[in-house]
């Protein structure tokens, strides 16, 4: 059974770093074809992707976060960790982590899972 | 960049009812990458359809998807009680790799 599980501060501080650990389990990081992505959804808003990871560290940035926005993954703790600078407020959102695939099988053809296995969430308030 | 447009914004519809979702892609993506999800206040947003028509593990038969190209369909073939929430759809490049979510679409109780 896959799991996922967000953690990190509630609030922050205008320009300060926010720090987001997703811990996870029922899977590996560093199995071929799976991936950890990061989606937030700012109050009363749509769901935004954030920043994606995959097994062999490729990582991936919403183009208009990239340049505030680091992604680590550690496999042997089973976790991902994400970084986002200069924080405002425009940032509040519930931010979550969640599991996909996306691979080619044995007879070539493929297969994109879906982000198919979310954590709960956590909620991250940006204010002085 | 592809954008994701859903209509109608809202839909409001009673139990038992029929509800058709569109979501339409500014430029043609692979069906194996479209995926629709339901977002319920207080909870994780959950999978229910993948490529485009393969409905996830635990989704109810009466969630079916459907599309190509630019325009895919997500259909609650009888409304129940549970369904009333909000669903997107998303879109996967695998090159650059990146997500599209669209903006949702709020299924009502009338």
């Amino acid at each position: 059974q896959i799991t996922l599980k967000e953690s990190g501060p509630t609030l922050v501080k205008p320009t300060q770093t926010l720090t987001l650990t997703c811990t996870f389990s029922g899977f590996s990081l560093s199995t071929s074809g799976v991936g950890v992505g990061w989606i937030r959804q700012p109050p009363g808003k749509a769901l935004e992707w954030v920043a994606l990871i995959y097994w062999d560290d490729d990582k991936r940035f919403s183009p208009s976060l990239k340049r505030r926005l680091t992604i680590t993954k550690d496999t042997s703790k089973n976790q991902v960790v994400l970084t986002m600078t200069n924080m405002n407020p425009v940032d509040t959102a519930t931010y979550y982590c969640a599991h996909f695939e996306d691979y080619y099988d044995s007879s070539g053809r493929y297969y994109y899972s879906g982000l198919d296995v979310w954590g709960q969430g956590t909620t991250v308030t940006v204010s002085s | 960049e592809i954008v994701l447009t859903q209509s109608p914004g809202t839909l409001s519809l009673s139990p038992g009812e029929r509800a058709t979702l569109s979501c339409r892609a500014s430029q043609s993506v692979s069906s194996s990458n479209l995926a629709w999800y339901q977002h319920k206040p207080g909870q994780a947003p959950r999978l229910l359809i993948y490529a485009a028509t393969s409905r996830a593990t635990g989704t109810p038969d009466r969630f079916s998807g459907s599309g190509s190209g630019t325009d895919f369909t997500l259909t609650i073939s009888r409304l129940e009680p549970e369904d009333f929430a909000v669903y997107y759809c998303q879109q996967y490049d695998r090159s650059p790799p990146r997500l599209t979510f669209g903006g949702g679409t709020k299924v009502e109780i009338k």
